[in-house]
């Protein structure tokens, strides 16, 4: 069956950066975009980026340009979330999740992301 | 960009049904939109899309008593025969070019 699993919670200083990884497992992994959607504390869901696993090729929500980098390594299904020069406002949990043309079918177990001094 | 627009909350009985609605922003009326769950403290669950023609296609494993539906620019989302493990927060989404949109969800009360 079809597996996200993302590595464990982050505690970041202001202006740090953070990398959060996700690996996924029982599909083929050239075969689904992954995207990376964040929900901050009582809010809905907000999208931030997608990766095409195949050609590595990116897109990020307006929001988010300049701060977010996505990547992938198609040698150990893993995807990777990048933002950088965080704020208190980047608290929240962070997804992974994966679709095909359509909707989002899979989602990863979270990762939460608290940013404080 | 397309807007999804839903109530903030509902409620209904144990052993009821309820319908809960996500409305498409003007010009985008005929866009397929999906509906996910989550439950308290969990991950978002993949539900159904439902497309501009009303018809709908459910994710592995979600019960008979989920259902969709639509009305112009809106989508919908049926419970029937409601349990207390349906009380969650439910949220619309819909995409365009490859960017995703997500409404502001509603939350569930089984009474």
């Amino acid at each position: 069956q079809v597996q996200l699993v993302q590595s464990g919670g982050e505690v970041k200083r202001p202006g740090a950066s953070v990398k959060v990884s996700c690996k996924a497992s029982g599909y083929t992994f050239t075969s689904n975009y992954l995207h990376w959607v964040r929900q901050a504390p009582g809010q809905g869901p907000e999208w931030m980026a997608i990766i095409n696993p195949t050609t590595g090729n990116t897109k990020y929500a307006q929001k988010f340009q300049g701060r977010v980098t996505m990547t992938r390594d198609t040698s150990t299904s893993t995807v990777y979330m990048e933002l950088s020069s965080l704020r208190s406002e980047d608290t929240a949990v962070y997804y992974c999740a994966i679709s095909g043309d359509t909707s989002i079918a899979y989602w990863g177990q979270g990762t939460l992301l608290t940013v404080s001094s | 960009q397309p807007v999804l627009t839903q109530s903030s909350s509902a409620s209904a009985s144990l052993g009821s049904s309820v319908k809960l609605t996500c409305t498409l922003s003007s010009g985008h009326s005929s866009y397929v939109i999906a509906w996910h769950q989550q439950q308290p403290a969990k991950a978002p669950r993949f539900l159904m899309e439902v497309e501009g023609s009303g018809s709908y296609n459910k994710g592995s494993g979600v019960p008979d008593r989920f259902s969709g539906s639509r009305s112009g620019a809106d989508r919908y989302l049926t419970i029937s025969n409601l349990q207390f493990e349906d009380e969650a927060d439910y949220y619309c989404e819909t995409w365009d070019s490859n960017t995703r949109v997500f409404g502001e969800g509603t939350k569930l009360t089984v009474l």
